[in-house]
């Protein structure tokens, strides 16, 4: 069974260039998560859908980044332009059941690593 | 504040050995608890829930304090293959944050032969 796929793995880019993430959630989870981490912040979550809809992205940095979920199988992140300090792994994650106590796992992909030069 | 609070170690532990370790939460509305293991360079992964009434999954050991607001991870005759930070997890499981989880920074546990 396929857990949580995101591409691309790895990500060298220039500041100023468009960077877009992508991630499948887990078939079947109505919940999925974008994370960013960090050595000095941590996991940070950025922003949270459900159904397809985002439910909150108080995490969301700044207006230079935006998040999309067109269907249930595919979201984005995208970062434009990007900056040194959004050097970062990004993480999505999902879940099936989400807020139902001890049941809500969140799967983790294995994330992209970003280096923003 | 940070909402989940823990110390970050280094916990050096030689194998065989107990080791155990806390953290802490604000939110006293919050509803569930997880211990998530993260591998260098690796995605977070769950290692297990905690329950109201503490409990253990083989060497794992999680205990839930509400009164005071902490969990605790113990682990029994420590493997090599335990190094890796512990990621403590809290849900608020309130109707405007269903779903969202507040990690904390983890705990690194470093297990030596």
């Amino acid at each position: 069974d396929a857990g949580v796929i995101q591409s691309p793995r790895h990500e060298v880019t220039e500041m100023g260039q468009e960077v877009t993430l992508r991630c499948k959630p887990i078939s079947g989870h109505d919940y999925l998560f974008w994370y960013r981490q960090t050595m000095m912040r941590g996991l940070e979550l950025l922003i949270y859908f459900n159904n397809n809809v985002p439910i909150d992205d108080s995490g969301m940095p700044e207006d230079r980044f935006s998040a999309k979920m067109p269907n249930a199988s595919f979201s984005t992140l995208k970062i434009q332009p990007s900056e040194p300090r959004d050097s970062a792994v990004y993480f999505c994650a999902s879940s099936l059941v989400a807020g139902a106590f001890s049941t809500d796992t969140q799967y983790f992909g294995p994330g992209t690593r970003l280096t923003v030069l | 504040r940070k909402e989940v609070e823990q110390d970050p170690g280094p916990f050096n532990v030689p194998e065989g050995a107990t080791v155990a370790f806390n953290c802490t939460y604000s939110n006293s509305a919050s509803q569930s608890f997880f211990w998530y293991r993260q591998d260098c360079r690796k995605e977070p992964k769950l290692l297990m829930s905690v329950y109201s009434s503490g409990n253990e999954d083989g060497r794992f050991t999680a205990q839930l304090n509400r009164a005071s607001q902490y969990i605790s991870l113990l682990i029994r005759d420590s493997k090599l293959s335990d190094s890796a930070t512990y990621l403590c997890v809290v849900g608020m499981g309130a109707t405007d944050s269903w779903g969202k989880l507040q990690f904390g920074a983890g705990t690194q546990v470093v297990v030596t032969p």
